[in-house]
Parts: C-alpha cells; sequence; structure tokens
C-alpha cells in the first residue's frame, strides 16, 4: 500500500462544476503540498498546508491532521484547470517528501 | 525574476555517455531539491541542498548519479554512465529554505538515453 492515496486517478468534469481531488496519507507528516503539473509537463506549488485550510482564487484547500486525509477543491472549474494534481507529504520521522500518484483531471466546455 | 532555470530542455543521448543537467535556483532561495518524473513511479526525490550543502542524497537510485552545488546559484546533476532506464523528466526545484517552504519548480530537462 503506498503511503500517499490520491483518489480518483482519473476525473473529467463540465465546465463550471465543482470538483473534489483527495488525498491520504497513512506516515506521520510535517507538511502536505498540492501541486499542479499542466499538460506541457511545467509544475506549480499550488498549496502547502500543515493544519486548517487555504484559498487561493477558486481553488481551497483543506487537511484534517486526525484523519490524516487532505481534499484540493475547483469551484467554478474551467477547461484551463485540466492537469495532473499531485499530493506529497513530509513525513515528520524521515523528514522525507513522499508523492503520491497523481489525479488527472480534464475539464470539458 | 525569471524562476528556476534548468538547461538542456531536452537531452536525447546513448547508453553509456555522461549526462549533465543544470539549475540555477531563484536568486535568494537557499534551498535546491532534484527530481525524477516517470510514468511509472511518478515524482521522485532525489537530493537536496541547503545553503549549498546536500542534506539528503538517499533518492539518488545510483553510484552514477551525482549532483553538486558550488555556489549559490548553480546545480549540476550528473549521470554517468548513462542507461535507457534513466530517460525521465528531471526537474529542479528552489525554496527560501527547508522542505515545508513552497518550492518553485524549473520547467524541467526531458532525459532520453538510448
Amino acid at each position: 500500500k503506498n503511503e500517499v492515496e490520491q483518489s480518483p486517478q482519473n476525473l473529467t468534469a463540465q465546465e463550471g462544476e465543482f470538483i473534489t481531488i483527495n488525498c491520504s496519507y497513512s506516515v506521520g507528516i510535517s507538511a502536505l503540498h498540492w501541486l499542479q503539473q499542466h499538460p506541457g509537463g511545467g509544475i506549480v506549488s499550488l498549496f502547502m498546508l500543515s493544519s486548517g485550510k487555504k484559498k487561493h482564487g477558486r481553488l481551497i484547500a483543506t487537511i484534517n491532521i486526525q484523519e490524516k486525509h487532505s481534499s484540493l477543491h475547483i469551484t467554478a472549474s474551467h477547461p484551463r484547470d485540466s492537469a495532473v494534481y499531485i499530493c506529497a507529504v513530509r513525513s515528520y520521522n524521515t523528514d522525507k517528501l513522499i508523492f503520491g500518484t497523481g489525479t488527472r483531471l480534464q475539464v470539458f466546455p | 525574476d525569471a524562476g528556476v532555470i534548468q538547461s538542456p530542455r531536452h537531452e536525447v543521448t546513448e547508453m553509456g555517455q555522461e549526462v549533465t543537467l543544470r539549475c540555477k535556483p531563484i536568486s535568494g532561495h537557499n534551498s535546491l531539491f532534484w527530481y525524477r518524473q516517470t510514468m511509472m513511479r511518478g515524482l521522485e526525490l532525489l537530493i537536496y541542498f541547503n545553503n549549498n550543502v546536500p542534506i539528503d542524497d538517499s533518492g539518488m537510485p545510483e553510484d552514477r548519479f551525482s549532483a553538486k552545488m558550488p555556489n549559490a546559484s548553480f546545480s549540476t546533476l550528473k549521470i554517468q554512465p548513462s542507461e535507457p532506464r534513466d530517460s525521465a523528466v528531471y526537474f529542479c526545484a528552489s525554496t527560501v529554505f527547508a522542505l515545508s517552504e513552497t518550492q518553485y519548480f524549473g520547467p524541467g530537462t526531458r532525459l532520453l538515453v538510448l
């Protein structure tokens, strides 16, 4: 079992839909990152969380430390949101970054 | 700021050749990370530096891989000799300090070893 699991693996949506991507982890962490990888390959760091919730534009990231779970929400989705979304955690014990395998999102007009 | 700069953007080489990938972090950033991304394994952290000093190289797959950071504005990742299984996209990222900061990624170097 992977230490960081994302669901779903693939997601399609119509423009305007509300989207949720989930990340569950099995290790103690000191931080959790959400990354966005565009179809061209570039990677952008969206959020770094250690507790609570963060919002940036139409993106919202939440984390529940007790449940070892984080969600990334996209409101009013748009085709330009089409990308792979990657969750990564920093292990509290080893200090290493552990990556999920990503969620591929496609938003159709 | 130009962001993290990587070169080359694409590299095609033959098995056994030496490959050198280069990275210039964002000015003022003290931590630099090298990642590898493949279809099979996803993103993997290879090594990271704080203040030019390698902190954790446990992700470096083999002795064929080496990384240096001679100064705050330049790092290299070298593969010698290269093998087809090294084919991947190699990303460099930098942060102001440490793993828990927001990371800024370079565009990546797509390496193909034939």
